[in-house]
């Protein structure tokens, strides 16, 4: 059964700084893996598809990687600005079964001005 | 339509009646999927639709709940009987329904049972 984990549970950084959420998976056999955002009280919103081929996506400030072998992914938020603050969640499709999407319980983000 | 949309935005009831959650995914989107998401967690598989069959209901939590996609477009969730325990925000996706592509999620019905 897949299971995923997210570290941090939360986070707390000034506004500029750099940092990484990390994303483990127990079965490395993926189709996908995918990054959400999540405003409070709101709808996911997709930020990067990594396909099970692929190593890396970037968009704008944000860069996520794969690395499929060892179950790990990593988002990495350039300059993060007050805006980032949210919680963020990743979540992948594993072959030989349901396509459904299993997700971990998030990084809660914190950027403070 | 524009982006997967769900409907009630929330839907407040009383223990013991019966609801129904609603939703439209993208037009096209051959996948659509319905999670439920308590506070602090992440969510929570349901029931996946591959057109108008159910692929997987396997995350359907008992008989109460039951859901339908008779065109294979808009689905309908629907919960019988509900109780205190059923409050959550239902969350519903969709995606072109090959394994490797993205999904897109609605705003989330939330549904507290009082």
């Amino acid at each position: 059964k897949q299971e995923v984990t997210q570290i941090p549970a939360a986070l707390s950084v000034p506004e500029g700084e750099n940092l990484v959420l990390n994303c483990s998976f127990t079965d490395s056999a993926i189709y996908n893996l995918q990054w959400f955002r999540q405003d409070p009280g709101k709808g996911l919103t997709s930020l990067l598809l990594i396909q099970s081929s692929q190593r890396e996506q970037t968009s704008g400030r944000l860069n996520a990687s794969l690395d499929k072998s060892s179950g790990r992914s990593t988002l990495y938020i350039a300059a993060s600005q007050p805006g980032d603050s949210a919680t963020y969640l990743c979540a992948v499709i594993t072959q030989g079964g349901s396509e459904k999407l299993v997700f971990g319980k998030g990084t809660k983000l914190t950027v403070n001005p | 339509g524009a982006g997967v949309s769900q409907t009630p935005s929330n839907k407040v009831t009383e223990k013991g009646k019966y609801v129904e959650l609603r939703c439209d995914p993208i037009s096209g989107h051959t996948a659509l999927y319905w999670y439920r998401q308590s506070l602090g967690q992440g969510p929570e598989f349901l029931i996946y639709f591959q057109g108008t069959g159910a692929a997987d209901d396997s995350g359907l939590p008992n008989d109460r709940f039951f859901a339908v996609r008779p065109e294979g477009s808009v689905s309908t969730l629907k919960i019988q009987r509900t109780e205190r325990g059923d409050s959550a925000v239902y969350l519903c996706a969709s995606s072109w329904g090959a394994g490797n592509t993205e999904a897109f999620f609605g705003q989330g019905t939330r549904l507290t049972v009082v």
